[in-house]
Formats: C-alpha cells, structure tokens, sequence
C-alpha cells in the first residue's frame, strides 16, 4: 500500500498567516492527489484534485502543487473559517490511501 | 445543486448485518463512479471501496479490511448505491460517507457495532 506522510500533524497560526501543509507519498502517484478540509462533526469537502485543481466553489485563497511524491497545500491568507483539519488523499493506486492529517488551529 | 443522503446506518450487534444507502440528486448519477469511505471516532479518513460506472462495467475494490464482507453495489435507475456490510465487527464502528467521485460527499451515517 501507499503510505501517505503530512506533516505538520498539527499547527496554530494567526488569521492571515500563510500556512502551508506537506504530503509525502511513499511511491510515486503522479498528480493523483487530493486535498479536503474537515470541520468538527462535518463531512469532508473536497479542496484540491489533480494535485493543483481548484474545485468549482473554492477560494482561490487555497491552491494545491506537486506531482510524483511531495505535494503542498498552501493557504494563502488564514480566516477564521479555515481552522479545521486538512487531509491528503492519493488515488493512483487501489487501495486509497489517506495522510494523518494536519489539524490547524488558531494562535 | 448535488445532494448526496446516506441512510441506513444505525446499532447493530457484532457478526450482523447493515446496508447503507446513498441517494444522489443533481448529478449524472449513471456516468459517475461511487466511493465509500468511513472515519471511525477520533481518527482519520479511511476509503473503503469504489464502484465503477456501467461504462466501465461497474466493477468494484475494497480495502482489505473490508474485503469479503462488504458488497458496493448501484441502481443507476434509482441514482442510488449501496454498501453491504455483513459480518460486522466492533472496529468497523465509523461514520459512513459515500462520494461521487471523490468530489462531492454525503452527510455521513454512523454504524456503531456493539452488544
């Protein structure tokens, strides 16, 4: 199976700070990455496909690079609806493999 | 607007069995490949299985956690899928999502196995 490595596994920062979150796969995947956001008590919502697509809907203030095995997910200004905790998904290879994700709190 | 509503979940006593339902609305249902995944309390995401669209034979993978005791299936006529869960076991308590694709989700619909 892909291993799936983020890091910070966790991070506090102030409301616009630029935060910027890692993914590390233990084989190459391409651009088969994702990224989602999830709130307390909600369901994911997905950000990022294609390792740098925007999903219709979401702010141009996140934006997502990389390909084969590091990626990042960079949020440019941090609001107080960001503060939640990110998750790294491949899917180039069955079985999907998420990373532990990285929980972004305030400061 | 895409919808997406799980039900079917609820508490079922280990070595029973569950199905899940997954109604999709707003979306080109038949065209879409099915996923689901689950997060078990506290923890992190985990997919549990996929479901291709007819065009691609509707074939399906699971994890190896689940494999032989959950069946994914579909009713394009209906733009619903379902997750089969027999033998269910205690770790397999979790929030249920279904996606279509991986891009839109459901609310979610726990399954809490215990006596």
């Amino acid at each position: 199976d892909i291993q799936m490595t983020q890091s910070p596994s966790s991070l506090s920062a102030s409301v616009g700070d630029r935060v910027t979150i890692t993914c590390r796969a233990s084989q190459d995947i391409s651009n088969f990455l994702a990224w989602f956001q999830q709130k307390p008590g909600k369901a994911p919502k997905s950000l990022i496909y294609d390792a740098s697509s925007l999903q219709s809907g979401v702010p141009s203030k996140f934006s997502g690079s990389g390909s084969g095995t590091d990626f990042t997910l960079t949020i440019s200004s941090l609001q107080p609806e960001d503060f939640a905790t990110y998750y790294c998904q491949q899917y180039n290879t069955f079985p999907w493999t998420f990373g532990q994700g990285t929980k972004v709190e305030i400061k | 607007e895409v919808q997406l509503v799980e039900s079917g979940g609820g508490l079922v006593q280990p070595g029973r069995s569950l199905r899940l339902s997954c109604t999709v609305s707003g979306f080109s249902f038949g065209d879409s490949a099915m996923s689901w995944f689950r997060q078990a309390p506290g923890k992190g995401l985990e997919w549990v299985g996929f479901i291709r669209s007819r065009a691609y034979s509707g074939t399906t993978e699971y994890a190896a956690s689940v494999k032989g005791r959950f069946t994914i299936s579909r009713d394009d006529s209906r733009s619903i899928a379902y997750l089969q869960m027999n033998s269910l076991k205690a770790e397999d308590t979790a929030v249920y999502y279904c996606t279509v694709e991986i891009d839109y989700w459901g609310q979610g619909a726990l399954v809490t196995v215990s006596t």
